[in-house]
C-alpha cells in the first residue's frame, strides 16, 4: 500500500507566478489535510478537505491560497502570485476517517513539497 | 484554543544513554496527544499516541511517552538512545470536544552522538 504521495518534491517559482502542489492520499483514505512548515517553525494547519468538500479552512491565508479535493484525482493546493514569504515546506496528510469527536485515527504524512520563491 | 510547547530547540545525548524530549500542552477538553518524527527531507512519521487509559504509552522504535494530566505534559522517552534516532521530533495535540485538527509544537532536534 503506497503511502501519501506529493509532487513535485521541489518547486521553484519566481515572484508573481502560480504554484500548484499535488497530494494523493493513501489508498482508502478520503480525508486530506494540508500543513505548512516555515523555517525554524513547526507545522501549521492550513486546510482539511474531504472529497469535493472543504471541511475546515481556518488556517488558510485569506488571499491567493486555495485548495480542492475533487471526486477524481489528487488534492491540489494552489498559490497564486507567489511571494518570497510563501517559501516553505508544504505537507499533505491523509486519514481514513474524519477527525470528529469520538473518532481518532492518526494522520499519515507525505514527504512534502519544498517551495522556493525567487 | 489548543497549543503545544516544546521548550527545547535541541537535545543532545550520547548513544546508549536515556533520552527525554519534553512537551506540554493546553486544550479545553480531554487531550489526544501524538508524537511524530521527521528525518531530513522526509515527511512526518507517526511514533505513538495517547487517547485514554494507561498513562505510559509505548510506540515505534522503542519510544514511549508518559501522559501527566496534572502537569499537562506528554514527554517522549527512550531508555537507550541510538545514533539513528537523531531527527526532528514533533509533539501534537487535539481535543475530543467536537471537530478539531492537530496543533503541532515547533519541534525538538534530537542529536545522538556516538
Amino acid at each position: 500500500n503506497a503511502g501519501v504521495m506529493q509532487n513535485p518534491r521541489h518547486l521553484v517559482r519566481r515572484r508573481g507566478q502560480e504554484a500548484r502542489l499535488r497530494c494523493s492520499p493513501m489508498k482508502g483514505h478520503s480525508h486530506v489535510y494540508w500543513y505548512r512548515q516555515l523555517p525554524e517553525e513547526g507545522l501549521k494547519f492550513m486546510v482539511y478537505l474531504q472529497k469535493e468538500n472543504i471541511i475546515d479552512e481556518s488556517g488558510m491565508p485569506k488571499e491567493r491560497f486555495s485548495a480542492e479535493f475533487p471526486k477524481e484525482g489528487p488534492s491540489i493546493l494552489r498559490i497564486q502570485q507567489v511571494v518570497r514569504g510563501d517559501s516553505a515546506a508544504y505537507f499533505c496528510a491523509s486519514s481514513p476517517v474524519s477527525q470528529l469527536a469520538g473518532t481518532l485515527n492518526e494522520q499519515f504524512f507525505g514527504p512534502g513539497t519544498r517551495l522556493t520563491v525567487l | 484554543a489548543q497549543s503545544v510547547a516544546q521548550p527545547e530547540d535541541q537535545v543532545n545525548v550520547a548513544e546508549g544513554n536515556p533520552l527525554t524530549v519534553k512537551c506540554t500542552y493546553s486544550v479545553s477538553g480531554n487531550p489526544y496527544l501524538f508524537w511524530y518524527v521527521q528525518y531530513p527531507n522526509r515527511g512526518l512519521q507517526f511514533l505513538l499516541k495517547y487517547i485514554t487509559g494507561d498513562n505510559l504509552v509505548k510506540g515505534s522504535y522503542g519510544f514511549e511517552a508518559e501522559f501527566n494530566k496534572s502537569q499537562t505534559s506528554f514527554h517522549l522517552k527512550k531508555p537507550s538512545a541510538l545514533v539513528s534516532d537523531s531527527a526532528l521530533y514533533f509533539c501534537a495535540v487535539r481535543d475530543n470536544s467536537g471537530y478539531s485538527t492537530l496543533t503541532f509544537g515547533k519541534g525538538t532536534m534530537l542529536l545522538v552522538s556516538p
